[in-house]
């Protein structure tokens, strides 16, 4: 079993819509949790940054982070065909190694 | 410049031969991450540097795999006799030594192993 488990799609929905994104993991010690944005070609480009458990909004982006369900959410509103990528979920019990999700394929239709 | 570089983009070659990949990380960052991304996967951890040192190197796979940062800033990864499953993106990213501060990554180079 992998440490971090991520449902790779691919995810389809039309312009507009709310997008919900996430990620389990089995390791406790998981302190920081990030969501980044992968279009192709390109490397990850960082979308949220959140310590421990709580939720963080930033513009469209609201991150949820679950430690009691070792669970964490990324949600997406008014989604745009700009959007479409694939995301990734990567965490780390410190200034350390990220260990990433398989990501997830999203295409936003316009 | 103002994000993490590496170089080539793209580096094609042969079963056996040697290849060199450039990462060049944001100025000032002192920590330093090389990854390794294989198709419809997510990015793996390899090695990590904290100034010169190899703070971290559980993620290299197998003693082919080498990398360096002589002087704190541009880091090398170097692989020897390469293979087919070497194929992959390798991912550069830096940042600072903190922990609430995120790595940021370059767009790697592509390797492909023909």
């Amino acid at each position: 079993q992998k440490e971090v488990e991520q449902d790779p799609g691919p995810l389809s929905v039309p312009e507009g819509a709310i997008v919900s994104l996430n990620c389990t993991y089995s390791n406790s010690a998981f302190q920081y949790f990030m969501w980044y944005r992968q279009y192709s070609r390109k490397g990850p480009e960082l979308l949220m940054y959140t310590y421990s458990s709580g939720n963080k909004e930033d513009g469209r982006f609201t991150a949820q982070v679950d430690k009691s369900s070792k669970y964490i959410s990324l949600f997406i509103r008014d989604s745009q065909p700009s959007d479409s990528a694939t995301y990734l979920c990567a965490m780390s019990e410190g200034a350390q190694k990220l260990v990433f999700g398989q990501g997830t394929r999203l295409t936003i239709n316009p | 410049g103002a994000g993490v570089s590496q170089t080539p983009s793209n580096k094609v070659t042969e079963k056996g031969k040697y290849v060199e990949l450039r990462c060049d990380p944001i100025s000032g960052h002192t920590a330093l991450y090389w990854y390794r991304q294989s198709l419809g996967q997510g990015p793996e951890f390899l090695i990590y540097f904290q100034g010169t040192g190899a703070a971290d190197d559980s993620g290299l796979p197998n003693d082919r795999f080498f990398a360096v940062r002589p002087e704190g800033s541009v880091s090398t990864l170097k692989i020897q006799r390469t293979e087919r499953g070497d194929s992959a993106v390798y991912l550069c990213a830096s940042g600072f030594r903190l922990s609430n501060q995120p790595q940021h990554f370059g767009d790697g180079t592509r390797l492909s192993i023909l």
